[in-house]
Order: structure tokens, then C-alpha cells, then sequence
């Protein structure tokens, strides 16, 4: 399977511990996205990432969470002091640039469950 | 604020009826347009894009999409719905003005029942 991978699928841990979500985008796709999904909701933008350099960063990325992609390849998500609201899917999406390839394709996502 | 809508929450269709799917969005200046489906179990999909061209736009599936810049529209339509359609549709938006942050709507769930 050569699409968006993600790990681990389901993280179920207790409130203030940390944990980290890792994705590997597509090999030839040089922008790479994460967002937040809830029940009921549409995806929510976390962060962007063009090659390495993290070029935005949402509102709704507090101090304990950070994102890194460090060769321009996989990029890793970690969530400090985890607390209940921040329960849901980690989505990461990649994609290629310029405005005819603007389309990003989705992993299946890791579930979050803080207790 | 400035976002994207989605008319129906949960549209429950049975087998051949027609469907239609509103998306609306607030930002002025060039979008790009996308619907997404998410069939139960799995990850988020392209349906089809929309960035210049025939406002008509055609996707997997025997969905299509129709861009109405003057009414800021973007609505997913298909003739004659199957029980396999029965997903959570998404429409997304890139404002040029928001860089390249995708923006989702809420998502409407489809039903279709045989």
C-alpha cells in the first residue's frame, strides 16, 4: 500500500501522560498536513508542513502540542500532558504543490481516547 | 466568521432517488473546491476538485459538482444514489487568502436505504 500511513491506529492513554502519533506520506508528496477530527464534525486544521519547514500553525495547536517533520519525509505529532478534550482522530494528509495539483490525500487517521 | 456550511446534517435517500448535497462558503477572492466522502470504516476520500474551468466538474462514483461563484455554492449532486453511497460527505475549501489550509465543512451523513 503506497498511500498516507499512520501509527498508531488507537491510543487509548491517561489524562497528563504524553504520546505521539507518527505518519508517512506519500514518498513523492512534499506538503503534509495534520488535522483534528470529532464525532460529528468536519476535519479541523492543525498544521502544514512544506518539505521540513512547518509553514502554519492553527489557533487550536496549544504549548503542548508540536509537530515536527524533520527530513521533509515522515512527521511525527506529539501531544504533552494529554487532557480528556483532546480525545479524537489525528488525521494526517499529503500532498504535492502548485495550484493544479493542490489536492491532499488522507490516512486512516489514528484515534485518540484520553481517559 | 468566516467558514463553510453545509445545508443537511443526516439526508436519508432510498436506492435510484436523486441526491443533491449543499456546501456554501464565506471567503471571497479564487477558492479551490473539493468534496470528500468517507465511507463507514474508512479513510477520507477525493470525490473531485474544482480550481478553474467549467463550473461543472466531474468526479468518481457518477457524482458531479456544480461551482456557482455568485452564490459562493459548491453542491454535490448524483442522478441515482446506491446503497453503497451511503457515507459522510465533506466539502472543503482552500481560500487563496488562507494560504494553503484546508478549511472542512461539518460533513452531512448520507443514508440510503435498499
Amino acid at each position: 500500500d503506497t498511500g498516507v500511513s499512520q501509527d498508531p491506529r488507537h491510543k487509548i492513554t491517561k489524562r497528563g501522560q504524553n504520546v505521539t502519533f507518527r505518519c508517512d506520506p506519500i514518498s513523492e508528496h512534499n506538503r503534509l498536513y495534520w488535522y483534528r477530527q470529532t464525532l460529528g464534525q468536519g476535519p479541523e486544521f492543525l498544521t502544514y508542513f512544506q518539505n521540513e519547514a512547518q509553514l502554519e500553525k492553527s489557533r487550536l495547536l496549544s504549548d503542548r502540542f508540536s509537530a515536527e517533520r524533520p527530513k521533509g519525509s515522515f512527521s511525527t505529532l506529539e501531544i504533552q500532558h494529554t487532557e480528556q478534550g483532546d480525545s479524537a482522530m489525528y488525521l494526517c494528509a499529503s500532498g504535492v504543490g502548485g495550484i493544479a495539483g493542490n489536492t491532499i490525500y488522507f490516512g486512516e487517521g489514528s484515534w485518540l481516547t484520553v481517559v | 466568521a468566516q467558514s463553510v456550511s453545509q445545508h443537511n446534517h443526516h439526508v436519508i435517500l432510498s436506492e435510484a432517488a436523486s441526491l443533491e448535497l449543499g456546501c456554501n462558503y464565506s471567503y471571497g477572492g479564487t477558492v479551490n473546491l473539493f468534496w470528500y466522502v468517507q465511507y463507514p470504516g474508512q479513510h477520507l476520500q477525493l470525490l473531485l476538485k474544482y480550481f478553474s474551468g467549467d463550473p461543472l466538474v466531474k468526479g468518481i462514483k457518477g457524482f458531479e459538482a456544480e461551482f456557482i461563484k455568485s452564490k459562493f455554492s459548491f453542491n454535490l449532486r448524483k442522478p441515482s444514489v446506491q446503497w453503497s453511497d451511503t457515507a459522510e460527505y465533506f466539502c472543503a475549501v482552500i481560500p487563496a487568502s488562507y494560504g494553503q489550509n484546508f478549511v472542512f465543512g461539518p460533513g452531512t451523513r448520507l443514508s440510503v436505504l435498499p
